[in-house]
């Protein structure tokens, strides 16, 4: 079975450019996760969707980042315009259902981003 | 919202010793805690989990320990070998629905001395 597959792995930008992943979940997920992990950190969440609906984007900034999930399969991470800040790895996941019903969430390799 | 803590940050050992991560949590509503294991440059994967009607769950070398009362929940490794080397997460999640995804701790670095 294809696991999360996120593509481009790497990306380097200069600031204020715009970026864009790609995230393809496991067939039959209908949660679908965007996670930022920033070095030696932890991952935290972006946002999560169930189907096409984003239901937790609260930690999401709006003012630069937009995602979407057309057709509740694949999505999209846009950020633009890029800031020096945002270099960091881009997680993708997905699991059958919530976390909180105890699927097992799987994550992608990542799609790991370098503004300079 | 959730939040957890890990300690500690690194963690060195003798190949066959055992090596122990705990985690605190916040949230008395998290019924949820999985560890994944991250290679450098690889993707976090799932090693082992526990729901809250249980309060351990063992797997060959792995166990995880959960006291709700407390709210922490610890990572055992035990005959630890150098393929054990990686950086360990927690995570917790909470039964409320607008709330059903994974908030990590801040790692822990494990390193298996040969």
């Amino acid at each position: 079975e294809a696991g999360v597959v996120q593509s481009p792995r790497y990306k380097i930008i200069e600031k204020k450019q715009p970026v864009a992943f790609w995230c393809n979940p496991i067939s039959g997920h209908n949660t679908l996760y965007w996670y930022l992990q920033n070095l030696g950190q932890g991952p935290e969440l972006l946002i999560r969707y169930e189907n096409e609906e984003a239901v937790d984007d609260s930690q999401l900034p709006k003012d630069r980042f937009s995602a979407e999930r057309l057709k509740g399969v694949d999505s999209t991470l846009k950020i633009q315009p890029a800031e020096l800040g945002d270099s960091a790895v881009y997680l993708c996941a997905s699991s059958p259902g919530g976390a909180g019903a105890g699927n097992t969430i799987y994550f992608g390799e990542g799609s790991w981003l370098t503004v300079v | 919202g959730e939040n957890v803590e890990q300690h500690p940050s690194t963690l060195s050992v003798q190949e066959g010793d055992s090596a122990v991560i705990k985690c605190t949590y916040s949230d008395s509503a998290s019924n949820y805690f999985p560890w994944y294991k991250q290679e450098l440059g690889k993707r976090p994967q799932l090693i082992i989990d526990i729901r809250s009607n249980v309060g351990e769950k063992k797997d060959q070398r792995i166990a995880v320990t959960l006291n709700k009362t407390a709210k922490h929940f610890s990572l055992h490794i035990t005959e630890t070998q150098p393929e054990d080397s990686a950086v360990y997460f927690c995570a917790a999640s909470s039964v409320d629905t607008g709330r059903r995804a994974l908030t990590f701790g801040s790692g822990t670095r494990l390193q298996v001395q040969p």
